[in-house]
């Protein structure tokens, strides 16, 4: 069963923020949002992960509400290479390490020149 | 660090042949991760494994799938006999203990069963 919702698909405009938006009203007090994207015939990549605070790294920032049932991934100033699948996570993370990440569809994003 | 290496990065067979698909993780990184992409299924978890110890093979689809981790520095998996069925990109991926970490992914090993 899913455990998050996105929109299958997404355009923005090159030097635009790109907002990317995640539903994940199950979620759990221990599980964690990761977001990874994978660019065209590459392995995915991480990009970032929260549990309820906001986030952000070299690469985007992640906002979470404060009721953790959904959040969004922004890409500050979106470029070409930002074109790719993104995928939303929800994850326990146990004392033992990570544990296994379930991918869903995510959602495609075409950065529009 | 040269990143997760996998290997080959293609490889094209015919049904009833054995394939050995090659993962090298991450130095230091004690989590392996075997995926598999195909179009109809997404990317899908077929095994991980801890310390090189086989922790969840829940997603292996079947026996023709087998998957071993001699050391902390390399790790395949095997099927035979290939089926058709199975060409798919299988990406292997690495992490770290300690939490919150993240998975390095390799580039993929494309695989075509003819």
């Amino acid at each position: 069963d899913a455990k998050t919702t996105q929109p299958p698909s997404m355009d923005c405009a090159e030097g635009r923020a790109a907002n990317l938006p995640c539903n994940h009203s199950t979620i759990s007090g221990n599980e964690y949002v990761y977001w990874y994207r994978q660019i065209h015939s590459q392995g995915p990549q991480y990009i970032i992960h929260g549990l309820k605070n906001n986030e952000t790294n070299e690469m985007a920032s992640l906002i979470i509400t404060e009721d953790r049932k959904s959040s969004t991934l922004i890409l500050p100033h979106a470029t070409l290479r930002d074109t790719a699948v993104y995928y939303c996570i929800v994850a326990i993370i146990s004392n033992f390490g990570n544990e296994k990440l379930t991918f869903g569809t995510g959602t495609r994003l075409t950065i529009i020149p | 660090d040269a990143g997760v290496i996998q290997s080959p990065r293609h490889e094209v067979t015919e049904m009833g042949q054995e394939v050995t698909l090659r993962c090298k993780p991450i130095s230091g990184h004690d989590y392996l991760f075997w995926y598999r992409q195909t179009m109809m299924r997404g990317l899908e978890l077929l095994i991980y494994f801890n310390n090189n110890v086989p922790i969840d093979d829940s997603g292996m689809p079947e026996d023709r799938f087998s998957a071993k981790m001699p050391n902390a520095s390399f790790s395949t998996l095997k099927i035979q006999p290939s089926e058709p069925r199975d060409s798919a990109v299988y990406f292997c991926a690495s992490s770290s203990n300690g939490g919150a970490d993240t998975q390095y992914f390799g580039p993929g090993t494309r695989l075509t069963v003819l």
